[in-house]
């Protein structure tokens, strides 16, 4: 059981390129989600998907895109990075949404420079 | 605005007691969790709170006062381990999560 499994681990981009991160669970959880990190700060929501079809904005969605074809995958891309987006960029699912005692599991985390 | 507030460090002996301190003002509540988080590596959940109260699993509690919007993180009987960061999180009204910034806990021998 791999859990929430993120790729690549770490990226350095030039800034205007265009990537995307990779998510992928294998525990039937419906709710996915992608938060960044940054110093001094808290996990601030990016986009989030309630289940295959499904996708909505979070706090601080511009400058990156969703999809969700599958259940398992959850890919976050970025469409012309800029240095504000260097961060630590995490995936995170939950077996529903819409109730309390939503426990996150979380992937390994994916450390984002974009010079 | 929604506001989630907590220390930014604390320093602890091993083997002693800490309580680490959480504050919230939200649109809603529909509970509160906290993640330990160590260094280069992602958030792990600790606890859940939704009712009044103390909540005991191991060395860990955690207690909630809605009408205060406040919460603690006791830790007992530290060890060198539980060197990280705690996250407090607030599910709101809408069931999103608002985190707070953490709370880095340096345990020294």
């Amino acid at each position: 059981n791999a859990g929430v499994t993120q790729t690549p681990k770490f990226q350095v981009l030039k800034t205007g390129q265009s990537m995307t991160l990779q998510c992928a669970q294998d525990m039937n959880h419906e709710y996915m989600s992608w938060y960044r990190q940054d110093p001094g700060m808290g996990l601030r929501l990016i986009h989030y998907s309630v289940g295959a079809g499904i996708t909505d904005q979070g706090e601080v969605p511009n400058g990156y895109n969703v999809s969700r074809s599958t259940t398992e995958d959850f890919p976050l891309r970025l469409l012309s990075a800029a240095p504000s987006q260097t961060s630590v960029y995490f995936c995170a699912s939950s077996y529903s949404y819409g109730s309390g005692a939503n426990v996150l599991t979380f992937g390994a985390g994916s450390r984002l420079t974009v010079l | 605005g929604q506001n989630i507030d907590q220390p930014t460090e604390m320093t602890a002996t091993e083997g002693a007691i800490v309580q680490i301190n959480c504050t919230y003002q939200t649109s809603g509540f529909n509970g509160l969790f906290w993640y330990q988080q160590h260094a280069g590596e992602a958030p792990t959940f600790l606890s859940y709170n939704v009712l009044d109260g103390l909540e005991e699993k191991g060395r860990f509690s955690s207690f909630l006062s809605r009408s205060k919007g406040y919460s603690y993180l006791l830790l007992k009987e530290l060890q060198m381990k539980d060197s990280a960061s705690y996250l407090c999180a607030v599910m709101d009204s809408n069931y999103q999560l608002i985190w707070g910034a953490g709370t880095k806990l340096i345990i020294k021998p």
